[in-house]
């Protein structure tokens, strides 16, 4: 089993600029989230998703989409670049619900 | 508002020079506390669980204990490859029954 799979492992976005964070896990995990590391900082959590085509909101929202159309795959999208998202971005799993017992290799996000 | 607390922010150990961190919370209604490893570069790899006051858990050389209010992780007779952030997360019963609220981590370096 790889886990959870996320890329790119790193990415330098303009202003404005939009993009796709990936995250995959194949095992079969019903739970998956996404979650911002800032330094000095918790993990902070953006969006969950419990099952395919359901997703909620986190602690962080304002900026970020998602959707689930299979068990496998979470992609993260930002729909407006801005510098206060440079960050690094860490996709995680669980079998049902948190605590999240996998958690990615991590995306750092630079926003120039 | 949930806190999660931890302290201290750095500790740097002599091998062999046994302490512990803390993590203490502000919330009524504790679903469950949990202990995650973070190495640089890498996201958080899951260690214990806690559910209830007085519960204990160990691995190797780390020991979780849970009170009311804290949670304190041991390390007896640390090794350099136990240097890595530790973080602590926290699951209420209050607001969102799904979401964890993580600490800003403890930064441990073990020296040889």
């Amino acid at each position: 089993n790889a886990g959870v799979t996320q890329t790119p492992k790193f990415q330098v976005l303009k202003t404005g600029q939009s993009m796709t964070l990936q995250c995959a896990q194949d095992m079969n995990h019903e739970y998956m989230s996404w979650y911002r590391q800032d330094p000095g900082m918790g993990l902070r959590l953006i969006h969950y998703s419990v099952g395919a085509g359901i997703t909620d909101q986190g602690e962080v929202p304002n900026g970020y989409n998602v959707s689930r159309s299979t068990t496998e795959d979470f992609p993260l999208r930002l729909l407006s670049a801005a510098p206060s998202q440079t960050s690094v971005y860490f996709c995680a799993s669980s079998l049902q619900g948190p605590p999240e017992a996998f958690f990615g290799q991590g995306t750092r996000l630079t926003v120039v | 508002e949930d806190q999660v607390t931890q302290s201290p922010e750095a500790l740097r150990l002599q091998e062999g020079e046994s302490s512990s961190l803390n993590c203490s919370y502000t919330v009524s209604g504790l679903r469950g506390l949990f202990w995650y490893r973070q190495d640089p570069g890498k996201g958080p790899e899951f260690l214990f669980t806690l559910y209830s006051a007085g519960e204990e858990k160990e691995k190797e050389r780390l020991k979780a204990t849970l009170t009311k209010k804290e949670s304190f992780l041991h390390i007896t007779a640390p090794k350099p490859e136990d240097s890595a952030t530790y973080l602590c997360a926290v699951l209420f019963s209050s607001g969102s029954a799904r979401q964890l609220t993580f600490g800003s981590g403890t930064q441990l370096t073990v020296l040889p």
